[in-house]
C-alpha cells in the first residue's frame, strides 16, 4: 500500500520549455502532497507544500511564478517548470502524505514517488 | 527550529558486520522521526518511524533504530549488512504542525563483500 506514482521518470528539452511533471496517489488520498529538489548526493530541498484545492505554500527563496504546483484533486498534484534554463536542471521528487488522521498529524509518514530527472539543455 | 544531523557522509562496513548510521536531532516539542533509504536515482523508501513508546523500533528489510531522548540521537542499526544495504539514508523530523519533513543532510552507506 501507499505508493505515489510520478511521471515522466525522465525529461529533457531545450531551455525556454515548460515542463510539468506529475504526482499521483495509487492507492490512498492524500490530503497533502510536498515537492522537493534535490542535487546529487545532497539531501532534499522543500520547495512546497501543496494541499488538496488550495494553493501551495512555498518555501523561502521559491519563486511561485517559476514552479507552478496545481493539487486539484485527491490523488494528483501537478509541478510545472516554466519557461525552464539549465539551472533548473535537477532531479524533483514529490511526495504524498495522508494528512490529519483523526485529528493527529504526526504519525504518517511521507510516501514518495521515484523522481524526476530534468535536463534543460 | 526542527533540526536534523546526521554527522557521518559515509560510511562503509564489510557485508556481514552491524551497521550503523547516525542521527541527531533538535526539537521544540515531542520528536516524530523518520529514517528513509534512496537507491540510486530512485525516490525515498520509508524504513521506520518513531512517534511513542518502545525505544527500539523495528522497520523494514532487517533494519531498527534506538530512540535516545537524553543524547537526543536516532541511530538506525543492522545487526548484519548486505551489499544490497549500499544506499543513501536519510533520517527526518517532521516539524510541527505544518507536517513538512526536515531532513538530514544524508548518510552514504558502503558495504562490502
Amino acid at each position: 500500500g501507499a505508493v505515489v506514482s510520478q511521471h515522466p521518470s525522465w525529461v529533457i528539452c531545450k531551455s525556454g520549455t515548460s515542463v510539468k511533471i506529475e504526482c499521483r496517489s495509487l492507492d490512498f488520498q492524500a490530503t497533502t502532497m510536498f515537492w522537493y529538489r534535490q542535487f546529487p548526493k545532497q539531501s532534499l530541498m522543500l520547495m512546497a507544500t501543496s494541499n488538496e484545492g488550495s494553493k501551495a505554500t512555498y518555501e523561502q527563496g521559491v519563486e511561485k511564478d517559476k514552479f507552478l504546483i496545481n493539487h486539484a484533486s485527491l490523488t494528483l498534484s501537478t509541478l510545472t517548470v516554466t519557461s525552464a534554463h539549465p539551472e533548473d536542471s535537477s532531479f524533483y521528487i514529490c511526495s504524498a502524505s495522508v494528512g490529519w488522521t483523526g485529528g493527529f498529524w504526526g504519525n504518517q509518514p511521507q510516501h514518495f514517488g521515484d523522481g524526476t530527472r530534468l535536463s534543460i539543455l | 527550529a526542527q533540526s536534523v544531523a546526521q554527522p557521518e557522509d559515509q560510511v562503509n562496513v564489510a557485508e556481514g558486520n552491524p551497521l550503523t548510521v547516525k542521527c541527531t536531532y533538535s526539537v521544540s516539542g515531542n520528536p516524530y522521526l523518520f529514517w528513509y533509504v534512496q537507491y540510486p536515482n530512485r525516490g525515498l523508501q520509508f524504513l521506520l518511524k518513531y512517534i511513542t513508546g518502545d525505544n527500539l523500533v523495528k522497520g523494514s528489510y532487517g533494519f531498527e533504530a534506538e530512540f535516545n531522548k537524553s543524547q537526543t540521537s536516532f541511530h538506525l542499526k543492522k545487526p548484519s549488512a548486505l551489499v544490497s544495504d549500499s544506499a543513501l539514508y536519510f533520517c527526518a523530523v517532521r516539524d510541527m504542525p505544518g507536517g513538512k519533513l526536515i531532513f538530514g543532510q544524508g548518510t552514504e552507506l558502503s558495504v562490502k563483500p
